[in-house]
């Protein structure tokens, strides 16, 4: 079946560092990748998405590649705020399906 | 911007007390999820409605679990009895087709259950 596979955390950083969160996936087809962010207290909210390969997609600062070669689906932000603290969730949904399947999610806390 | 809206924000309740949680989606959205997520975990589907009819419960427990959309609008999803391992946050989301391709879900604040 359908999985995604997230870097363990919780993920601790400096203000200004880089940032890489790891996502792989396995789905059969040409599933569409999404990465949704959690902040304390409230629902997930949608961060970006790709919904095929090479595609880049990109909000806030972060990106992520679609690379159907690798199944990866990793988010990087190159100078990350403390603002940015909260639980980051990779996603997928697999071709003529419309539901999310998610991964574990990585918390990740920024330190001024 | 639209919003999903659910309710209650936070319920406790006791083991064997049934439980409910109602979800307004967006506008328009004619599919309506329901996600469980237990704390330090990602949210799992139980169950997916488009417009009245239910087309995934799979991952629902049917003995103690039910849902519905009666009107093909907003949905309650149900707990009777409630067991302990019920603690968690139940997640309502919506979607309609989006023009890129992807299917996009919008999610609501959420229901923090907590089953003592």
């Amino acid at each position: 079946g359908n999985s995604v596979t997230q870097m363990e955390g919780p993920v601790t950083l400096s203000e200004e560092a880089f940032l890489t969160i790891n996502c792989t996936y396995t789905a059969t087809g040409y599933p569409s990748l999404f990465w949704y962010v959690q902040y304390p207290g409230e629902g997930l909210q949608l961060l970006l998405k790709a919904t095929k390969a090479d595609d880049k997609g990109s909000n806030k600062g972060f990106e992520a590649t679609y690379r159907k070669e690798t199944t990866s689906f990793h988010l990087e932000k190159g100078s990350v705020q403390v603002s940015d603290s909260a639980v980051y969730f990779c996603a997928l949904s697999s071709q003529g399906a419309q539901k999310l399947v998610f991964g574990q999610g990585t918390r990740l806390t920024i330190n001024p | 911007e639209a919003e999903v809206a659910q309710s209650p924000r936070y319920k406790i309740t006791e083991k064997s007390q049934a439980v409910a949680f109602w979800c307004d989606p967006i506008s328009g959205h004619a599919t309506l999820y329901w996600y469980r997520q237990i704390l330090g975990q990602g949210p799992e589907l139980l169950v997916q409605f488009q417009d009245e009819s239910v087309v995934d419960d799979s991952q629902l427990p049917k003995d103690r679990f039910s849902a519905e959309r009666l009107k093909g609008v907003d949905s309650t999803l149900k707990i009777q009895p409630a067991e302990l391992g019920d603690s968690a946050m139940y997640l309502c989301a919506s979607s309609s087709p989006g023009v890129s391709g992807a299917n996009v879900l919008t999610f609501g604040a959420g229901s923090r259950l907590t089953v003592l």
